[in-house]
């Protein structure tokens, strides 16, 4: 089955505590990105991929790092969280860049901060 | 980033029509997106426009005016199923997506 998966889908951590949230694809998919989810704010891209070892900043890079050291893996670090970061994660694929908007997504990671 | 404005909410009535606007600014338009989101799931994708015009699939539309950044979303003969948030994302020349916060429909019986 085509998916994007994404661990742990609920996490609480405190302020600090480096943490990492996985996220796999097995589509094949060059185009991988990163989007945090906040009422009223809707969506918004942290980082984003084109293909492997290509990474550049969304809207919201700050506290955060990716990397892409295989076409399916897009992990998203936070390396000292803090509690703005208290957000719904979406990890999502598409075919190919100028396949960029055609996403699939995983099913979130609810991340809190204390 | 693109300032991307949609409504926040809209409720109709099963069966009938509803239209949601997107407007946005932009530099470097390189494609319109709508997403159907339901409470607690990730987004789907719905439609894609580059160029100006309507693209229909089944009971959904969606239009696109670049001259005038503007983009609608029309859901025909709706159904309870509906009841999500619609999203609107603008892509630009370097392939990054942005998002507008959503529009919230709400659809009764």
């Amino acid at each position: 089955e085509a998916q994007v998966t994404q661990n742990p889908r609920y996490l609480i951590t405190v302020t600090g505590k480096k943490l990492t949230v996985t996220c796999s694809q097995n589509m094949n998919h060059e185009y991988m990105s990163w989007y945090r989810q906040d009422p009223g704010l809707g969506l918004r891209q942290i980082y984003y991929s084109m293909n492997v070892e290509v990474t550049d900043k969304g809207d919201v890079p700050e506290g955060y790092k990716v990397s892409r050291k295989e076409k399916r893996n897009f992990p998203l670090i936070l390396e000292s969280p803090s509690p703005n970061q208290t957000s719904l994660y979406f990890c999502a694929s598409s075919l190919a860049p100028d396949r960029a908007g055609e996403l699939f997504f995983g099913e979130g990671s609810r991340l809190t901060v204390l | 980033g693109q300032n991307i404005d949609q409504p926040t909410e809209m409720t109709a009535t099963e069966g009938a029509i509803v239209q949601i606007n997107c407007t946005y600014q932009t530099s470097g338009f390189n494609g319109l997106f709508w997403y159907q989101q339901h409470a607690g799931e990730a987004p789907t994708f719905l439609s894609y426009n580059v160029l100006d015009g309507l693209e229909e699939k089944g009971r959904f539309s969606s239009f696109l005016s670049r001259s005038k950044g503007y983009s609608y979303l029309l859901l025909k003969e709706l159904q309870m199923k509906d009841s999500a948030s619609y999203l609107c994302a603008v892509r630009d020349e370097d392939y990054k997506l942005s998002f507008g916060a959503g529009t919230t429909v709400t659809v009764r019986a």
